[in-house]
Parts: C-alpha cells; structure tokens; sequence
C-alpha cells in the first residue's frame, strides 16, 4: 500500500524566515503535485511535478522531486503571513492520475 | 471558465436519509474525481471517471455510495442510507489529462445527524 508522508505536520515560523517541508513516498511514481488549503476552503494547485529532477518557482515557493530517493521538497523563502496555509502534496500511483495525499503540512506564520 | 461547481454548498441531513452531490467539471476536462476530506482520514479519492466512464472505484466505502456520470458536464455521488460517519466536505475535481493537475470545486459540506 503506498504511503505518502509529509512532515512536519504543523510548522510555525517567523516572517522573514526560510524553511522546508518534506514529502516521502514508498513506491515508484514520477508524478507528484503540490496544493494549498486555506481553512474552510477548496484546494488550489501550485506545482506539477512530472520527473525526476524536476523544480517549479513560483514566488517564494519552490518545489523539486527526486524520483530515486521518492522524495519531494517544498521551500520556502522569506516567508510572509499569506502563505500560511495547509499544503499537501499527493503522489500518482497510476497510470491515470490516482493520486494519494499526503496529511498536509499547517503551516502558520508569524508577523 | 466558471471552475468546478458543487452543489449543495452545505447539506444537513438524517440519519437514514439518502443525500445526492452534484458536480459540473470543467468543459472539456476528460476526468473527473470524487473526495472525501476528513479529520481522521484525511483527503481520500472515492471514485473517478475517464470520458464518463467509471475507472477505478475502489475508494467507495461500501455499497451505500454510488456514482454517476451521465455526461461530460454532470456527475452525481449518491449515499442512501446515509450515516452519521458519512459526515466530510466532499470534493469534486477535474483535470483535461491524466498527467494535469486536477481543479477542485469548492465542496460539499455534509453533516448527517
């Protein structure tokens, strides 16, 4: 069964601060999406991840995949309070666009 | 484009009452997904549909859950009887290829008392 991990879980950060979030998976895939949650709120796609060594920017967010260690990375720089949110990251295990979710990342900045 | 669009917004039912989701894709958006989003589980895919035909269903909890998709511009996800661990904000997504990202609707709150 595959499993897609992400962590931390809950992040509080500073304005101002640079920080990374992880997401692990366990079986092969070269096909892996980003979403941003606000509260009460639908999902919003932010990076398409489609091979390995692929990297999306987008503002003070980038996003990279490394298909061999089935890991993906979500940095960001010089956070700001807007981007306090919930991401996720979600993993195609088929050929088809299934994909699995990660639990999400809360993420809170502080002003 | 107006987006993905759901219907209701937010649904109050009994237990016992069969409740129906609706869901318009994207024109010209070849698939489309049914979610569920809660607390304990998290976002997990319930069914999805290639070209209005039923891919993989083997999110659907049981047989109480049934979907439909009987054209490219509507889908329905029906619970009958519906039960109160039914309660989730179910969401509707649709992407134009397998490999695209997939556009989520604004969702359907459900609370089944």
């Amino acid at each position: 069964e595959l499993k897609v991990e992400q962590n931390p879980l809950f992040l509080s950060m500073q304005e101002g601060k640079n920080y990374t979030i992880y997401c692990n998976y366990s079986t092969t895939s070269d096909r892996l999406y980003w979403y941003r949650q606000d509260p009460g709120k639908s999902l919003e796609s932010l990076f398409v991840l489609l091979s390995n060594g692929a990297v999306k920017q987008e503002g003070r967010l980038m996003a990279s995949l490394d298909t061999k260690a089935r890991l993906s990375t979500l940095h960001i720089t010089a956070a700001v309070h807007d981007l306090s949110a919930t991401y996720f990251c979600a993993v195609d295990i088929q050929y088809g666009n299934k994909l699995v979710f990660g639990a999400g990342t809360i993420l809170r900045v502080k002003s | 484009d107006a987006g993905v669009i759901q219907s209701p917004r937010h649904e109050v039912t009994e237990m016992g009452q069969e409740v129906t989701l609706r869901c318009k894709p994207i024109s010209g958006h070849d698939y489309l997904f049914w979610y569920r989003q809660t607390m304990m589980r998290g976002l997990e895919l319930l069914i999805y549909f290639n070209n209005n035909v039923p891919i993989d269903d083997s999110g659907m909890p049981e047989d109480r859950f049934s979907a439909k998709m009987p054209n490219a511009s509507f889908s329905t996800l029906k619970i009958q009887p519906s039960e109160p661990r039914d309660s989730a904000v179910y969401f509707c997504a649709s992407s134009l290829t397998y490999w695209e990202t997939q556009y989520f609707g604004p969702g359907t709150r459900l609370l089944v008392l």
